[in-house]
């Protein structure tokens, strides 16, 4: 099935450090959104952007919707160990309500 | 008040078998989504159910089929196993004016052996 292209695949950075990650599609999306699924769990949501160049903030966590609606970033600002789990960007196909989500970032924090 | 809940937590079944996974929305959502997410990948969607009609379906096989309950809860139903079918099965509910904005259950992890 199709899935989003994500970078980096996994990542391994000590305690307090910044993180960013990105998301790349071939195809054009109207909405993003990035969740964050912890081992035996669903994925949670975390940020969800509408508009081509939004920038939004949840805490410590920040997502950009890319200039040409093909791509996300998503940087979270000094990491704790409870950010530990694995990232998903997902787009939602225009005119329908079917998220196609990446290939995930796995992130590790070391104190 | 309770968020998605699915049943059962894990499943085993052989292949050629037949399974039934449930699943009851958030309180106040009436759209539920089917994904199916194998091991090290992302999820991927399945079909998805809003006023107990299939509304929108992905790529797979009509061995997967589902239904929506008055109440809003649904079952997803695979039909003639396969190994391949191996996975963490996730249901996800949304707001009615929402519908990208997904909840997700914890998931049902399903073994064909």
């Amino acid at each position: 099935g199709q899935q989003l292209n994500q970078s980096p695949q996994s990542m391994f950075i000590q305690e307090g450090e910044d993180v960013s990650m990105n998301c790349t599609s071939s195809s054009i999306f109207n909405t993003w959104l990035w969740y964050k699924q912890d081992p035996g769990e669903g994925p949670v949501l975390l940020i969800a952007l509408y508009k081509a160049g939004e920038l939004t903030s949840n805490g410590r966590l920040t997502a950009q919707f890319g200039i040409t609606r093909k791509d996300s970033f998503l940087n979270i600002s000094a990491s704790i160990p409870s950010d530990v789990g694995i990232y998903f960007c997902a787009g939602a196909i225009v005119n329908t309500d079917k998220l196609i989500f990446g290939t995930g970032t796995r992130l590790q924090v070391f104190p | 008040d309770a968020g998605v809940t699915q049943s059962p937590t894990h499943l085993i079944k052989t292949r050629g078998q037949q399974v039934t996974l449930r699943c009851s929305p958030k309180s106040g959502h009436d759209t539920v989504s089917w994904y199916q997410q194998a091991l090290g990948q992302g999820p991927q969607f399945i079909f998805q159910y809003y006023e107990e009609e299939e509304r929108q379906r992905g790529n797979f096989p009509d061995r997967f089929s589902g239904h929506q309950f008055p109440n809003y809860s649904s079952e997803l139903n695979v039909n003639a196993l396969l190994l391949g079918d191996s996975a963490l099965y996730l249901c996800a509910s949304s707001l009615p004016d929402s519908n990208e904005k997904l909840f997700f259950g914890s998931g049902t992890q399903l073994s064909v052996l």
